[in-house]
């Protein structure tokens, strides 16, 4: 149980496009995702968190129009990152919190972006 | 915010020598502190966590202790194994709303 899965595994696309990354809860409803960011070797860079219904809230330095987030519904959450420039290269890696457990969140495959 | 900071960045033992990371938080709201093994190129993974009310918890030859006081806490792997190498993330949380990591621990199990 509690599987979260993401996609697109890998994407490459060309400066000044948008790009969409979705992650879902496969069997479980997820009141709360979180979207992380990871340079090689480097730690998770938490960027926002979003509740079911309601708008993300960003961490400070996360641009909030660059990164849009939508979480529709309580198995999906997309992260939009928009004109994309060769600087947004990165892993992002989501994340679900369901209801039940509360504290303990898990963690989708990660996306790989990489911009030309 | 929360800021959680980690030591150390790597760590080297033998096999079957006890490995210890150790992270220290800021926020003093901070009530729940898990921990994950990620290895290259896959997801992070819950291997213990624990919450404010409790001091030492642990899971075969994992454990974690948590000072409140003096805001750290830390990861005990005894009888280190091979497959124990990868990185190893703390993280502080305020009731599971928000995730602060720390900055990883390279491990390394010498066969």
């Amino acid at each position: 149980g509690a599987v979260v899965s993401q996609h697109p595994s890998w994407v490459i696309c060309k400066s000044g496009t948008s790009v969409k990354i979705e992650c879902r809860s496969l069997d479980f409803q997820a009141t709360t995702m979180f979207w992380y960011r990871q340079f090689p070797k480097q730690s998770l860079m938490l960027m926002a968190t979003s509740n079911e219904g309601s708008k993300a809230t960003y961490e400070q330095g996360v641009e909030k129009d660059k990164f849009l987030i939508n979480h529709a519904s309580l198995t999906l959450s997309t992260l939009t990152v928009t004109s994309a420039h060769p600087e947004d290269s990165s892993f992002y890696i989501c994340s679900a919190r369901e209801y039940a457990t509360y504290n303990e969140q898990f963690f989708g495959p990660g996306t790989r972006l990489t911009v030309l | 915010g929360e800021n959680v900071e980690q030591h150390p960045s790597t760590l080297s033992v033998q096999e079957g020598d006890s490995a210890v990371i150790k992270c220290t938080y800021s926020d003093s709201a901070s009530n729940y502190f898990p921990w994950y093994k990620q290895e290259l190129g896959k997801r992070p993974q819950l291997i213990i966590d624990i919450r404010s009310n409790v001091g030492e918890k642990k899971d075969q030859r994992i454990a974690v202790t948590l000072n409140k006081t003096a805001k750290h806490f830390s990861l005990h792997i005894t009888e280190t194994q091979p497959e124990d190498s990868a990185v190893y993330f703390c993280a502080a949380s305020r009731g599971g709303n928000q995730f602060y990591f720390g900055t990883g621990t390279s491990l390394t199990v010498i066969p």
